[in-house]
């Protein structure tokens, strides 16, 4: 139990274009789920964390209206990162909250989405 | 707000032989504590958690402790396997604060040579 994935696992697309990225949980339902950033040899960066049925929370120096985010259900979020550049390029994944007390303030992590933009 | 520091940043061992790292956080308000093993290419997967009212907890080869007077707490593998070469990452939060926003340590990649 407890598979969070996500879609696609990789995209090229041109500079100036949107990309949209899926991330479902698929086993267990997420009122909260988050998504990271990762550069090659680095840890995870918390982008932002979106709830179901409200606005995410961003966190510092990520620009909301580049990295749009949309939380319609307990199990997919959305993360469209609009007019990408070549900057963009990296490796997005999204993690989902488990809302259960035994599992309380357990994330649990997609297999990621290699994003790169020429 | 929290910071943890994660040692080593890269650890060699022969396979069987053990393996620990360890992590230090700063806030004293966390209370739950996870590791995760990343694959090159892949998502990070939780391999084992421990919350503050335990102190050590064990699952097969893996175990975790953690003492809360330091503010520390630590992984260990025994009997490494090459197939347990990968980055692992610990990491802190304080569930119900903020959401649960996991904070997390810079990472060890862990090498088990056959």
């Amino acid at each position: 139990g407890a598979v969070v994935s996500q879609h696609p696992s990789w995209v090229i697309c041109k500079s100036g274009t949107s990309v949209k990225i899926e991330c479902r949980s698929l086993d267990f339902q997420a009122t909260t789920m988050f998504w990271y950033r990762q550069f090659p040899k680095q840890s995870l960066m918390l982008m932002a964390t979106s709830n179901e049925g409200s606005k995410a929370t961003y966190e510092q120096g990520v620009e909301k209206d580049k990295f749009l985010i949309n939380h319609a259900s307990l199990t997919l979020s959305t993360l469209t990162v609009t007019s990408a550049h070549p900057e963009d390029s990296s490796f997005y994944i999204c993690s989902a909250l488990r809302a259960s007390w035994a599992h309380r303030g357990t994330q649990y992590f997609g297999p990621g989405t290699r994003l790169t933009v020429l | 707000g929290e910071n943890v520091e994660q040692h080593p940043s890269t650890l060699s061992v022969q396979e069987g032989d053990s393996a620990v790292i360890k992590c230090t956080y700063s806030d004293s308000a966390s209370n739950y504590f996870p590791w995760y093993k990343q694959e090159l290419g892949k998502g990070p997967q939780l391999i084992i958690d421990i919350r503050s009212n335990v102190g050590e907890k064990k699952d097969q080869r893996i175990a975790v402790t953690l003492n809360k007077t330091a503010k520390h707490f630590s992984l260990h593998i025994t009997e490494t396997q090459p197939e347990d070469s990968a980055v692992y990452f610990c990491a802190a939060s304080i569930y119900g604060g903020s959401q649960g926003n996991l904070i997390f340590g810079k990472g060890t990649k862990l090498s088990v040579k056959p």
